[in-house]
C-alpha cells in the first residue's frame, strides 16, 4: 500500500519569502500525486496535481512542486509568500484500488 | 452549481446516539469517499464507494457504517459503536477520469 510522509507539521515563513513544503511518498510510483489546501472549518481545494505529463507542475495561486522519482518526492514551493497562503496543506497519492492516501499535513504560518 | 454538499454543518449528540450525515453531489461522479479529521492526524479513510450500491471499507471503518443507494448520495452513520466520534467529518467524490477529489464543507461533529 502506498503510503505519505510530509515533514514538518508547522511551517514558518516571512511574507514574501520562499515557501518549501515536502512530501514524500512510498517507493513505487503512484499513479496520481496531489497538493491541496484547507482552510480553517473547510473542506479541501485542490492546488496541483501530478499526472506523468510532465515533472514540474504548475497550479493555481503561484504554487508548483516538482516530482522527483529518484528521491521519491513530490514538494510543494512557492517563490513568495502572501498572508492568504497560511493555511494547512495536504500531499496525497492514489492507489491502484482508487484508494486516496492523505500525508498528515502542514500547517503553514505566514510571518508579517 | 456543481459540487458536493454536506448537512448539517455542525452537530452536537448524546453520548450513546446514533447520527447520520449526509452527503450529496451533482458532478455525476461514480466515486464517493468519507474522511475524518482529527488535529495532527491528516484525513483517514473511512469508507469508499466506487459504484452504486457497492461499497469498502477503508482504515478506520469500525462503529460507522454507510449506504450507496443512488449515485448522487452517500450518507454516514456514526453509530453507538464508535467510542471516539467526536470530529471533523469530510464528504468526497472523484473524478476517475483524473483522480482529482472534490470535497464537501465538513461537518462537525461533538459528542457531549
Amino acid at each position: 500500500a502506498q503510503s505519505v510522509t510530509q515533514l514538518g507539521s508547522h511551517v514558518s515563513v516571512s511574507e514574501g519569502a520562499l515557501v518549501l513544503l515536502r512530501c514524500n511518498y512510498s517507493s513505487s510510483v503512484p499513479p496520481y500525486l496531489f497538493w491541496y489546501v484547507q482552510y480553517p472549518n473547510q473542506g479541501l481545494q485542490l492546488l496541483l496535481k501530478y499526472t506523468s505529463a510532465a515533472t514540474l507542475v504548475k497550479g493555481i495561486n503561484g504554487f508548483e512542486a516538482e516530482f522527483k522519482k529518484s528521491e521519491t518526492s513530490f514538494h510543494l514551493t512557492k517563490p513568495s509568500a502572501h498572508m492568504s497562503d497560511a493555511a494547512e496543506y495536504f500531499c496525497a497519492v492514489t492507489q491502484r484500488d482508487d484508494k486516496i492516501i492523505f500525508g498528515k499535513g502542514t500547517r503553514l504560518h505566514i510571518l508579517p | 452549481d456543481g459540487g458536493i454538499t454536506q448537512s448539517p454543518k455542525y452537530l452536537f449528540r448524546k453520548e450513546g446516539q446514533n447520527v447520520t450525515l449526509s452527503c450529496e453531489q451533482n458532478l455525476n461522479h461514480d466515486a464517493m469517499y468519507w474522511y475524518r479529521q482529527d488535529p495532527g492526524q491528516g484525513l483517514r479513510l473511512i469508507y469508499y464507494s466506487q459504484i452504486v450500491n457497492d461499497f469498502q471499507k477503508g482504515d478506520i471503518a469500525e462503529g460507522y457504517s454507510v449506504s450507496r443507494e443512488k449515485k448522487e448520495s452517500f450518507p454516514l452513520t456514526v453509530t453507538s459503536a464508535q467510542k471516539n466520534p467526536t470530529a471533523f467529518y469530510l464528504c468526497a467524490s472523484a473524478n476517475t477520469n483524473t483522480g482529482e477529489l472534490f470535497f464537501g464543507e465538513g461537518s462537525r461533529l461533538t459528542v457531549l
